[in-house]
């Protein structure tokens, strides 16, 4: 079956590091990934989106890399902030079918002052 | 722009009792999206509507209609609610298509008792 796997374990880090979350899948083949940030209470908001023939991408403090060979989506917030501690989903789209994501169960960043 | 609204914000329900989650978009989006969100479960799309006029199943559509009543309005109806039905729901909208990202309204914290 197809799964998306994101660390359920809580990311704790200090203020000024780099933050990097990981997104894992098994059995897709997926034309693009998505990156959102969760805050307690509220939706998500979109971030980045890779598709399946780019390796990176960025955007201000933010990069998402794309392996499919690894089947595995890196994402990195450089000089993390106490203001990015959220919780970050990945979402992936299928190639040749719904456009639809679906969404991981995303992983929580605590960034420390 | 006040993007994607969500009434109510929250509810607490009683076995059996009937309501309709409201959403509604300003962006001039195609398309249309519910999801529930549990705890550990991630989000998970109920019913969606590609465009104005068409609805269609996700994941988890027993338990639950939807309303297409035009471009702007994608309404959720829980016609007998249940204790499983319990969730943090979130409408989305989209442009539309393949890989666009999807804007989220500030979700509806249903109980059911």
């Amino acid at each position: 079956s197809q799964k998306i796997e994101q660390n359920s374990e809580a990311l704790n880090i200090q203020e000024g590091k780099t933050a990097t979350l990981t997104c894992n899948y098994t059995n897709y083949s997926p034309a693009y990934l998505q990156w959102y940030r969760q805050d307690p209470g509220r939706g998500p908001v979109f971030l980045l989106l890779i598709r399946e023939n780019e390796k990176e991408k960025r955007k201000e403090r933010l990069k998402v890399t794309f392996d499919t060979t690894l089947k595995q989506s890196l994402f990195h917030i450089t000089a993390s902030q106490p203001a990015d501690s959220a919780t970050y989903l990945c979402a992936l789209g299928l190639s040749g079918g719904s456009y639809i994501p679906t969404f991981g169960r995303g992983t929580s960043l605590i960034v420390h002052p | 722009n006040a993007g994607v609204t969500q009434t109510p914000k929250f509810q607490v329900l009683k076995t059996g009792q009937s309501m309709t989650l409201q959403c509604a978009q300003d962006m001039n989006h195609n398309s249309m999206y519910w999801y529930r969100q549990d705890p550990g479960m991630g989000l998970r799309l109920i019913y969606y509507s590609a465009s104005e006029g068409t609805t269609d199943k996700g994941e988890v559509p027993n338990g639950y209609n939807v309303s297409r009543l035009n471009k702007r309005e994608f309404s959720l109806r829980l016609e007998s609610a249940a204790p499983s039905q319990t969730s943090v729901y979130f409408c989305a909208s989209s442009v539309s298509g393949f890989s666009y990202e999807q804007y989220f309204g500030p979700g509806t914290r249903l109980t059911v008792t």
